[in-house]
C-alpha cells in the first residue's frame, strides 16, 4: 500500500524558515516524480514544486521560488521542503504527493499524503 | 504560464442529475489534463488522467472529454458520495497549475 506521510508543520513567525519531510512507503520511491502542493484555508489547491527521480529536474511554482528549495533522499525514501522567508500567505496544508507513471518528469498526481499544516503568524 | 480557468466555480445538483465540469487552458495542453475530486478536510483524490483515462478504482459514471484547450468532466449520474469539490490540473509545464475548482452542492 502507497504511503505518504508529512511531518514537520506547525506555527512559525513571519520571515521565519521550517522545513517538511515526507516519508514514503509501499512503492518504489526512487522511479518517481515527487510533488509538494498546498492549500490554504478555505480556497483551492496550489502546486508549489516538483523534483524527478534523481533530482535533475526541479521546478517551482512563482510564489516560491528563491525561497522554498525541494529535495529528496532515495535511499531514506524521502522528500523534503525547506521554507525560507516565510509570510502570513504561505499558510496552508501542505501536502506531499507522487507523480503518476514511472521516470515520467511531470504528471499528474496518483497518491496524496494526508497534510501538514503550516501557520505563520505573529 | 499556462492558466486554467474552470467553470462553473459552484454547482447545485441532485442525485441522479448528469453533471459537466469545463476546465480551459490559456494555450493548447495536448492530452495532458487531470481531474480531482477533494472532499473537506480530505487529500484530493486523481480521478482521470491525460484527460480521458479513469484512474484505476473510479467509478464509471466519471468519465473526461476533451484536447488541446478544452475539457470536460462529467458525472453521469450523481451520487451521494458525488458531492465534493473538483479541480482540474495541466500537466505539460511547469508551473502545474490547478483550476479554481469547482463545488459540486445537494440542491
Amino acid at each position: 500500500e502507497v504511503q505518504l506521510v508529512e511531518s514537520g508543520g506547525g506555527l512559525v513567525k513571519p520571515g521565519g524558515s521550517l522545513r517538511l519531510s515526507c516519508g514514503a512507503s509501499g512503492f518504489t520511491f526512487s522511479s518517481h516524480t515527487m510533488n509538494w502542493v498546498r492549500q490554504a484555508p478555505g480556497k483551492g489547491l496550489e502546486w508549489v514544486s516538483s523534483i524527478s527521480t534523481t533530482g535533475s529536474y526541479i521546478y517551482y511554482a512563482d510564489s516560491v521560488e528563491g525561497r522554498f528549495t525541494i529535495s529528496r533522499d532515495n535511499a531514506r525514501n524521502s522528500l523534503y521542503l525547506q521554507m525560507n522567508r516565510l509570510s502570513a500567505e504561505d499558510t496552508a496544508v501542505y501536502y506531499c504527493a507522487r507523480g503518476l507513471g514511472v521516470r515520467v518528469i511531470l504528471a499528474a498526481i496518483d497518491y496524496w499524503g494526508q497534510g501538514t499544516l503550516v501557520s505563520v503568524s505573529s | 504560464d499556462i492558466q486554467m480557468t474552470q467553470s462553473p466555480s459552484t454547482l447545485s445538483a441532485s442525485v441522479g442529475d448528469r453533471v459537466t465540469i469545463t476546465c480551459r487552458a490559456s494555450q493548447s495542453i495536448g492530452n495532458s489534463l487531470a481531474w480531482y475530486q477533494q472532499k473537506p478536510g480530505k487529500a484530493p483524490k486523481l480521478l482521470i488522467y491525460q484527460a480521458t483515462t479513469l484512474q484505476s478504482g473510479v467509478p464509471s459514471r466519471f468519465s473526461g472529454s476533451g484536447s488541446g484547450t478544452e475539457f470536460t468532466l462529467t458525472i453521469s449520474s450523481l451520487q451521494p458520495d458525488d458531492f465534493a469539490a473538483y479541480y482540474c490540473q495541466q500537466c505539460i509545464s511547469s508551473p502545474l497549475i490547478f483550476g479554481g475548482g469547482t463545488r459540486v452542492e445537494i440542491k
